[in-house]
Formats: structure tokens, sequence, C-alpha cells
């Protein structure tokens, strides 16, 4: 059974669009995380949610929105795309607010921007 | 605030030889540390994690690790390397705030293993 689970894996698409990637875990864990991982492998966390509630952002142009629905799923929304939204997006949760709580990570979605 | 340095971008190792990722923090508080892998095209998974108690901390697939609180460091080794070991690692260290958690993750280093 897949823990932490993204879709699209791979999204291709023009300069200006608007798309979404989903996320989903089957944890039970009540935080969530975007993270965005560049060509150089450098990784940045994006956005945290506990319990459908925002804890972190972490100055992402608010062209990024994410939203949850319920503590199991946190979406990405992003307008306007750009050049630069290029690399691959993880989603990940943990169970709750401990920071030696470990954190599982989904596959990715590689978002390339044309 | 905190920051975390892997020294190496990439480091290449022969199978069967001895491997040595190096990372150092810096934190103004207590840290907690993590070393995490990459295999290409999948997302992170945690090898081993430091809290408090036992500085040498042994993980998944025969890592280990150990907290130096007066280098501020947390090297990971490996006695013999494996092919299958061949993937990115990255180390972090966290951030806790209030209401919040936040992890600060490393550059990455890039693991070749040569047969």
């Amino acid at each position: 059974d897949t823990a932490v689970s993204q879709t699209p894996k791979y999204l291709v698409t023009q300069m200006g669009n608007d798309k979404s990637i989903k996320c989903e875990q089957n944890l039970g864990h009540d935080t969530m995380y975007w993270y965005k991982q560049d060509s150089k492998k450098f990784l940045k966390i994006m956005f945290s949610y506990n319990n459908k509630e925002l804890i972190i952002n972490e100055t992402v142009p608010n062209r990024f929105s994410p939203k949850s629905p319920d503590k199991a799923h946190l979406n990405l929304h992003i307008n306007s795309l750009e050049l630069g939204d290029s690399a691959v997006y993880f989603c990940a949760s943990n169970q709750g607010l401990a920071d030696t709580d470990t954190q599982y990570f989904g596959p990715g979605t590689r978002l390339t921007v044309l | 605030a905190q920051s975390v340095t892997q020294l190496g971008s990439h480091v290449s190792v022969s199978e069967g030889a001895l491997v040595l990722l190096r990372c150092n923090y810096s934190s103004s508080v207590p840290p907690y540390l993590f070393w995490y892998v990459q295999y290409p095209n999948q997302g992170l998974q945690l090898l081993l994690k430091y809290t408090t108690g036992a500085t040498l901390v042994k993980g998944i697939n025969g890592f280990e690790a150990e907290f130096k609180k007066s280098e501020t460091s947390f090297h990971l080794t490996k006695p013999s390397a494996h092919m299958s070991d061949a993937a990115e690692y990255f180390c972090a260290v966290s951030d806790q705030r209030t209401g919040g958690f936040k992890t600060i993750f490393g550059a990455g280093t890039r693991l070749f293993v040569k047969a």
C-alpha cells in the first residue's frame, strides 16, 4: 500500500497555465508538507498543514495556493505558471508537531513549464 | 537560524570501501538531526535520526552516524559500500517553532559506487 501518493507523476505545461498537484496519505498523520526540489537537488519547504490548518508558508509566491480538504489530503494549485516553477514537487507527512517525527515522502511530481 | 552544510556534492567510492558523507550543522538550540536517502526518481526516505540519548545512531542498510556536539557534525558512515547504495543523501536539521515543524535540508551529496 502506498503511504504517500501524488498525482500526476509528470506534468508538462505551457507558461501562463494553471495546474494542480494532488497528494494523499493513508498513514493517519496530522501534518502534511509541500517541498520544491530544484534542478540542483536543493530541497526547500513551501508549506506545512496541521489538521487542515496552514502552519508554515515559506515566502512562496501567492500564485501557489495549497488546499487541504481533510487531514489526509493536501493539494497544490499553481496559477500563471512560470519557467522558474519547473522542479520536482514532493509531498510529505508526519504524525504531529514534534521535531523527532520522521517525514514520509511521496514519489514526487516532476513539473516542466515550457 | 538553523542551517546544514554537506561537504562535497559528489562522493565516489569503490564497492566494499568505507562510505563517509560529511554533514555540519548550526543551531542555537539542541538539534534533531536526520539523514535521508533519495534513489533516482523517488521520494526521500529516512536512513536514521538523532534526537536525544546515545550519540551513535544506527540506521537502515548498515548506515550509522555520530552526533558530535563539539564539532557540530553528524557524519554518515557505512563500513562497506554496496552498488545499491548509489543515491543522493540529504542531511537535515529540524527547527521547532511554536505550533509548527520545519526541517532544513542540506544541499545533498550524490554517492557513486564503482564496481
